[in-house]
């Protein structure tokens, strides 16, 4: 199972700031947290990672609470092509198995509205 | 342009039959893993890759096989013996364990 929760839908107004919340309250010392969103028929696309620190790139923000216990990924100017499902992952480094799987919970299915 | 290519798009298999889903990638990456996805749900892992003519068993490997005889290569065979074959499959790579997986656009397996 998921060691993540996140609510199912969230919509946002084109030009705002989407902020997407996830707790993992079960979190290890050694799990990172991890952000990839699916488009419908695509595969899931990579967009952020970290462990302890708040992180930004080119496509978006994460800010993880100081217990580690919840994370948000902010994207800071939504268009209508940020639509899609978006999962929050907590794994080790690894590759497989007990480590390092990705396990996609449900995730929250964004819908960015003109 | 760097990247994942899995081929084809769509694939049809008849019963009893063994078919092959190809994923190449240019990114130099030494891991490489195949995912199953269901409608509706997330991503079961298959089989991965640490390194060529190395691979390991996921949490679903039974009735698939694959290969890794270049770095470049991992292909999945979906043997007959897999009983519900119809899914969407995805591949992806990392340059290692500890690095994001990047993902193709997969191959949606369906049964005739």
């Amino acid at each position: 199972d998921a060691k993540t929760t996140q609510p199912t839908s969230m919509d946002c107004a084109e030009g705002r700031a989407a902020n997407l919340p996830c707790n993992h309250s079960t979190i290890s010392g050694n799990e990172y947290v991890y952000w990839y969103r699916q488009i419908h028929s695509q595969g899931p696309q990579y967009i952020i990672h970290g462990l302890k620190n708040n992180e930004t790139n080119e496509m978006a923000s994460l800010i993880i609470t100081e217990d580690r216990k919840s994370s948000t990924l902010i994207l800071p100017h939504a268009t209508l092509r940020d639509t899609a499902v978006y999962y929050c992952i907590v794994r080790v480094g690894g590759y497989g198995g007990s480590q390092g799987n990705l396990i996609f919970g449900k995730g929250t299915k964004l819908s960015v509205k003109p | 342009d760097g990247g994942i290519t899995q081929s084809p798009k769509y694939l049809f298999r008849k019963e009893g039959q063994n078919v092959t889903l190809s994923c190449e990638q240019n990114l130099n990456h030494d891991a490489m893993y195949w995912y199953r996805q269901d409608p509706g749900q997330g991503l079961r892992l298959i089989y991965y890759s640490q390194i060529v003519n190395d691979f390991q068993k996921g949490d679903i490997a039974e009735g698939y096989s694959v290969s890794r005889e270049k770095k470049e290569s991992f292909p999945l065979t979906v043997t007959s013996a897999q009983k519900n074959p119809t899914a969407f499959y995805l591949c992806a790579s990392s340059k290692s364990g500890n690095q994001p997986q990047h993902f193709g656009d997969g191959t949606r397996l369906s049964i005739l």
